[in-house]
């Protein structure tokens, strides 16, 4: 059972677009959204990640958009530039559960084309 | 500034073989993990341990096991490998178990068994 589900599975824009991934979810006792970004041949490192108690969080060109009611958040990649290109995963977890617990989407792989 | 490492990068395995992923972390980190990674179906935690001398287990468990050496040190052994295992392996570690602490991931472990 995938708990949380992520849209599309891949993703191709020109620079200077905008990217847009999507996630959602269904156990409503997540309270951790983290997004990661992964690079070939390397491992998933964390990009931005928000709680729901804001609807929005912003870092750079990179901004999490969360909607509660409708148990899903997206991505936001303005002005994506050809180095954004990269596997990008959504998670979610339960705060009072020991372990980190992350539930993982299925990936989005992002191309940039210069 | 190693983080987290782990070790062999790449190993090809026959059905019934055995062996062992090693991974050690330098940040003085008390909670460890074991995750695979398989195309479209993002990070699955295997094992973690929430401090030393402790171990759980995550969602995919079956043909796994794990040993906290140390704080430093978590291993993950597969005893009897299977084609189903082929994947690639993650080791990350993180301050704590609570939710909100950053993960951080090695660079992976590229596993084929035929």
């Amino acid at each position: 059972q995938q708990q949380v589900k992520q849209s599309p599975q891949s993703l191709i824009v020109q620079k200077g677009g905008i990217s847009i991934i999507n996630c959602a979810y269904e156990n409503t006792a997540f309270d951790y959204f983290p997004w990661y970004q992964q690079f070939p041949g390397k491992g998933p490192a964390l990009l931005i990640a928000i709680r729901p108690d804001v609807s929005e969080k912003k870092e750079g060109r990179f901004t999490i958009s969360f909607n509660k009611s409708a148990k899903q958040f997206s991505l936001h990649i303005m002005d994506s530039q050809p180095g954004d290109s990269a596997t990008y995963f959504c998670a979610a977890s339960r705060g009072e559960t020991s372990g980190s617990r992350l539930t993982f989407g299925e990936g989005t792989q992002l191309t940039v084309n210069p | 500034n190693a983080g987290v490492t782990q070790t062999p990068k790449f190993q090809v395995l026959k059905t019934g073989q055995s062996m062992t992923l090693q991974c050690a972390q330098d940040m003085n980190h008390n909670s460890m993990y074991w995750y695979r990674q398989d195309p479209g179906m993002g990070l699955r935690l295997i094992y973690y341990s929430a401090s030393e001398g402790t171990t759980d287990k995550g969602e995919v468990p079956n043909g796994y096991n794990v040993s906290r050496l140390n704080k430093r040190e978590f291993s993950l052994r597969l005893e009897s490998a299977a084609p189903s295992q082929t994947s690639v392996y993650f080791c990350a570690s993180s301050a704590s178990d609570r939710t909100g602490n950053t993960i951080y991931f090695g660079e992976g472990s590229w596993l084929t068994v035929v």
